[in-house]
């Protein structure tokens, strides 16, 4: 069965400090991969998506960036980070073709 | 341009009575909708899905509507119980990519 990683569950950082954010997807290959965010009360916002290695799309402007390194392996970094990067980040992956999205435990980052 | 919506961002209902979720889109051009449950501090976990060219699927306590000619789509949830408290997403999908509302949180009341 396929199964999806990300750590850290939750990250507290520094205005100004770097991210990486690392998903992993487990019994599965080929999968589109996604990034979202939660605000606080708001819903998901797709940040981020790829349909293989090295192919990003970006949805959103902003000081974060995605990569993908591997097959299974997505990442979000960012350089400097905002106060308004805080939120619930949730990486999720599909098989291509189909239309169900199955997501990974989330992390937790707050931006201090 | 949120192309999802959402509009009740909570719902409260008695256990036992029935939970009446709602959702509405703005392109018509989506292959498939679908409806996650979310808990706190938890990735969302996928319910229930309907494609465009059917108008209801039906998997258990839970059915989703589609009415294309209004872009609405509903999730029932018959009857609500206790455990079904969360939050609920509803998300469309075309061409790789996931559109999702802002979701709506409901109470189920023992």
């Amino acid at each position: 069965s396929q199964t999806i990683h990300q750590w850290p569950a939750t990250l507290v950082q520094p205005v100004g400090s770097p991210l990486s954010l690392e998903c992993t997807v487990e019994g599965t290959s080929n999968p589109n991969l996604y990034w979202y965010r939660q605000a606080a009360g708001r819903g998901l916002q797709l940040l981020f998506y790829s349909v293989g290695i090295g192919q990003i799309s970006s949805e959103v402007p902003q000081n974060l960036s995605a990569s993908r390194p591997q097959d299974r392996q997505f990442i979000l970094s960012s350089k400097k980070l905002l106060l308004s990067d805080s939120g619930f980040y949730l990486c999720a992956w599909s098989s291509r073709g189909t239309d169900t999205q199955y997501f990974g435990p989330g992390t937790r980052l707050t931006v201090l | 341009d949120q192309q999802v919506k959402q509009n009740s961002p909570s719902l409260s209902v008695q256990e036992g009575r029935i939970s009446i979720l709602n959702c509405d889109y703005t392109n018509s051009m989506f292959d498939y909708f679908l409806w996650y449950k979310k808990y706190p501090a938890e990735g969302p976990t996928f319910l229930i899905s309907i494609s465009s060219i059917k108008d209801k699927n039906e998997d258990g306590r839970f059915t989703v509507f589609l009415n294309k000619s209004a872009k609405h789509l509903s999730l029932h949830i018959v009857p609500s119980q206790p455990g079904d408290s969360a939050v609920y997403f509803c998300a469309a999908y075309n061409f790789n990519k996931f559109y999702f509302g802002s979701g709506t949180k409901l109470n189920v009341k023992p």
